[in-house]
């Protein structure tokens, strides 16, 4: 079961924040995070692993919160660059594949 | 370093004809992992091959397939094309492969038109 990603799409002006929800109802390991531009790869952001280790960009935040196995990915003073798809891939305790959500869309303007 | 490399880039193919699409891994990385992405399905997972061996595989049909190849590169074929399969499939290569935390780097895709 993939997880579930809010918001789908959101549309910010230059400097303003945003933060993107993933949510999963099964016991996680992991929670990757990727970003997509048009046409391109997804890139690796970060990721995040059970007992609390991050591995990622210095300019990206993220939280995972274990208890309830959903992570947050913290955009701050968005610049137009951050435009893209992001994705949350998890990695469940029984399950060596990610699964990933259907994507949110964020789109920064000038 | 070179990336993940896929190839071909574009393709269109027609219905029940069959398709093979290469990917070429990180050097030094030995798990190649395959996933379809469409507009209203997202990443799906189709299968993982490390060291040659098939480690993983997501809820497809049989009519999709894999294998990998000493050197590390993949090849995933599609037979009987069906317009549905119409998708970017993205590969991603890892050193360690899925599992435990190992990051996974997408290659560019290919873009699949069944018409």
């Amino acid at each position: 079961q993939q997880p579930v990603q809010s918001p789908q799409a959101v549309i910010l002006r230059e400097g303003e924040d945003a933060v993107i929800n993933c949510s999963s109802s099964k016991a996680l390991y992991s929670v990757h995070w990727y970003r997509q531009k048009h046409g391109e790869a997804p890139v690796f952001l970060m990721i995040l692993l059970k007992g609390g280790e991050q591995k990622g960009h210095e300019k990206i935040s993220a939280s995972f919160n274990e208890k309830k196995q959903q992570s947050s990915l913290y955009l701050t003073a968005s610049q137009l660059s951050y435009s893209g798809t992001y994705f949350c891939g998890t990695e469940d305790t029984g399950r060596r594949a990610l699964t990933f959500g259907s994507g949110t869309r964020l789109q920064v303007q000038p | 370093k070179a990336g993940v490399t896929q190839t071909p880039r574009y393709l269109i193919k027609t219905r029940g004809q069959q398709v093979t699409l290469s990917c070429s891994p990180i050097s030094g990385h030995r798990s190649v992992s395959w996933y379809q992405q469409t507009p209203g399905q997202g990443l799906q997972f189709l299968f993982e091959y490390f060291s040659e061996t098939q480690r993983n595989k997501g809820n497809f049909p049989g009519r999709f397939s894999g294998r990998q190849f000493s050197n590390s590169r993949s090849e995933m074929n599609v037979s009987t094309l069906e317009l549905g399969d119409s998708a970017l499939y993205l590969c991603a290569s890892s050193f360690g492969g899925q599992g435990s935390g190992n990051t996974i780097y997408f290659g560019e895709g290919s873009w699949l038109t069944v018409v």
